[in-house]
């Protein structure tokens, strides 16, 4: 099983969708979380960080359940700039980040 | 603009050749660098963590004959890649830790290293 588990995808959706993404992690002891975005051929960026108490950035909303050892990514209105490869990055110890295999949106007009 | 510079953006060499990479971080000195690999459609791997001034911690099943890494100064880590062979060909992506260990990661933009 791997460590860090997103959903397949793809997501193809229209312009203006709601989209939820939903990420699972096996280890407990996993301390930071946080969702970053890649695009094609490119370095992933950090989109945001996730907090128990959940938490917003504009048209974005991340969730943390630790309980459940599960995160999720919401995009309301979306945009054809938000087309990308989303990954789940679950913080292991001080340093290290460990990769979900990411979920490719693609925004439609 | 990148805080983290990474070196060349796209490398096509023989097989057997070796090939390295550099990764610098800008403004800022990172005693600690990571290296990751990501194949198409897979996340990104973690090969190894560069740290200034001592060996690389490798992670388990990466080479570290292989995948020669040295960190001399505080702002630029280089990974070799020895012998590459096809198999080798990837996406090798560094990273740099800004501010100790709670500090935000910043990204290279990525080599993109192609062995024929």
């Amino acid at each position: 099983r791997k460590e860090v588990e997103q959903d397949p995808g793809p997501f193809n959706v229209p312009e203006g969708a709601t989209v939820a993404f939903n990420c699972t992690y096996s280890n407990s002891a996993s301390q930071s979380f946080f969702w970053y975005r890649q695009d094609c051929r490119k370095e992933p960026k950090l989109l945001m960080s996730v907090y128990s108490s959940g938490n917003e950035d504009g048209r974005f909303t991340a969730q943390l359940n630790r309980a459940s050892q599960y995160i999720s990514l919401l995009i309301r209105d979306s945009k054809l700039s938000d087309s990308a490869t989303y990954l789940c990055v679950v913080k292991r110890g001080a340093q290290k980040l460990v990769f979900g295999q990411g979920t490719r949106l693609t925004i439609n007009p | 603009g990148a805080v983290v510079s990474q070196h060349p953006s796209r490398v096509i060499c023989k097989s057997g050749t070796s090939v390295k990479i550099e990764c610098r971080s800008l403004d800022f000195q990172a005693t600690t660098m990571f290296w990751y690999r990501q194949f198409p459609k897979q996340s990104l791997m973690l090969m190894a963590t560069s740290n200034e001034g001592s060996k690389a911690t490798y992670e388990q099943g990466v080479e570290k004959d292989k995948f020669l890494i040295n960190h001399a100064s505080l702002t630029l880590s280089t990974l070799t890649v020895t012998s590459a062979h096809p198999e080798d060909s990837s996406f090798y992506i560094c990273s740099a830790l800004m501010g100790g260990g709670n500090g935000e990661l910043f990204f290279g933009e990525g080599s993109r290293l192609t062995v024929l």
